[in-house]
């Protein structure tokens, strides 16, 4: 089966940076995925990882261990419109897993 | 690139009919198109995926008679939940990816809010 865990709640103040952390134990690894996700509105792609390192896209960077199973998605200057969930996605051949997501408040 | 659509973008039915949700990508040929369930507060459920023009494979615990998929085109798979019953209600949201979508990416519609009253 798969598991895949990330925190359920963070709270940054506005300006601040945030590090989710996902780990992951699955039957398989074809990439990891980073969405964004408002309520009531679907996941938009963020970042996508397949390599070890670090991805940098802007403000957003995400950063990947196969060996230990882990990533995180690093969020900078953070602002209010980044109060989303923030969900990490693995890939098994086509099919994604998601995690629970990780609900990121932002706070003036 | 890489738009998705669905439609509609929330339905309310009564318990025991049927609802039908449509799945589009509008600028590319989406070979596979995916399925998934939100609950409030929790993460996407994968019900099922479709290659276009072959039968749709389900996940498990996903009753294959209940929900209908249909990928019948390149940029076009329904989604028909039959005989609905106040549990159906949730989110479904449909996912697409193809040959012109970069690593195998999914794009993701904007989601239909299902309410079985």
């Amino acid at each position: 089966g798969q598991n895949i865990d990330q925190p359920t709640e963070m709270t940054a103040t506005e300006g601040a940076i945030v590090q989710i952390n996902c780990t992951y134990q699955t039957s398989g690894f074809n990439g990891l995925f980073w969405y964004q996700q408002h309520a009531g509105e679907a996941p938009t792609f963020l970042s996508y990882n397949v390599l070890d390192g670090l991805e940098e896209k802007g403000r957003f960077s995400s950063f990947l261990s196969r060996s230990k199973g882990y990533s995180y998605l690093l969020l900078k200057e953070l602002q209010m419109k980044d109060s989303a969930s923030y969900l990490c996605a693995v890939r098994d051949d086509y099919k994604l897993s998601f995690g629970a997501g990780t609900t990121v408040t932002v706070r003036a | 690139g890489a738009v998705v659509s669905q439609h509609p973008s929330w339905v309310i039915c009564k318990s025991g009919t049927s609802v039908k949700i449509e799945c589009r990508s509008l600028d590319f040929q989406a070979t596979t198109m995916f399925w998934y369930r939100q609950f409030p507060k929790q993460s996407l459920m994968l019900m099922a995926t479709s290659n276009e023009g072959s039968k749709a494979t389900y996940e498990q615990g996903v009753e294959k008679d209940k929900f209908l998929i249909n990928h019948a085109s390149l940029t076009l798979s329904t989604l028909t939940v039959t005989s609905a019953h106040p549990e159906d209600s949730s989110f479904y949201i449909c996912s697409a990816s193809g040959t012109g979508t970069g690593n195998y990416e999914q794009y993701f519609g904007p989601g239909t809010r299902l309410t079985v009253t």
